[in-house]
């Protein structure tokens, strides 16, 4: 059975301290892993996908990362803006998303 | 460019009430799908339709069913809320057919409340 496991659950940050976030994941046949962004009250929305380990994606300043068995995600110099909850999702043989449960990301001026 | 329309955004019901939650998207998605998400328990797959006129059970299907009325629409049947279906609802869809990989694309959610 696939799971995703996302920590911490929850990160507090000054702006511009530099982190990261983790994802580690167990599946069969991983066919992609995915990365959003959820801000209250709305959906969550596409960052970024990975397909294989060692593959690595940048968006202004976020940087995701992925090996075999965990995902990255950089987050550098935050900006209080960059406040929300961050979503990992793997995708195997079945049809749809798996979703971690989320770190809530907490960045203040 | 509405992508994926959910509707209604918010829903009171009393148990044992039923209703429906629509869903559209207007992108030529092929698969859709309905998530819950709860507090501390992330996404949890309701139902898919993995291509039109056809739909399979997710994680939690109980208490729910679907209907994927066309290409653009895949609705959500609570025929008897229960207190426990007290959740906020996601439609999503995405372009690839059965097997196929790619990014979700995500509405807005329907916040329900069932007392």
């Amino acid at each position: 059975e696939d799971q995703v496991t996302q920590s911490p659950e929850a990160l507090r940050l000054q702006e511009g301290e530099s982190s990261s976030l983790n994802c580690s994941y167990t599946v069969s046949g991983l066919r992609g892993l995915f990365w959003y962004r959820q801000d209250p009250g709305k959906g969550p929305e596409f960052l970024f996908t990975l397909y294989s380990a060692g593959e690595e994606k940048e968006k202004e300043r976020l940087k995701a990362t992925l090996t075999k068995k965990e995902s990255f995600l950089h987050i550098t110099a935050p900006k209080p803006e960059d406040s929300a909850t961050y979503l990992c999702a793997v995708q195997s043989a079945r049809y749809a998303l798996n979703f971690g449960k989320g770190t809530s990301l907490l960045v203040t001026p | 460019n509405a992508g994926v329309t959910q509707t209604p955004k918010f829903q009171v019901l009393k148990t044992g009430q039923s209703m429906t939650l629509q869903c559209a998207q207007d992108m030529n998605h092929n698969s859709m799908y309905w998530y819950r998400q709860d507090p501390g328990m992330g996404l949890r797959l309701i139902y898919y339709s993995a291509s039109e006129g056809t739909t399979d059970k997710g994680e939690v299907p109980n208490g729910y069913n679907v209907s994927r009325l066309n290409k653009r629409e895949f609705s959500l049947r609570l025929e008897s809320a229960a207190p426990s279906q007290t959740s906020v609802y996601f439609c999503a869809s995405r372009l690839g057919l059965a097997g196929a990989t790619g990014e979700l694309f995500f509405g807005e959610g329907s916040r329900l409340t069932v007392l």
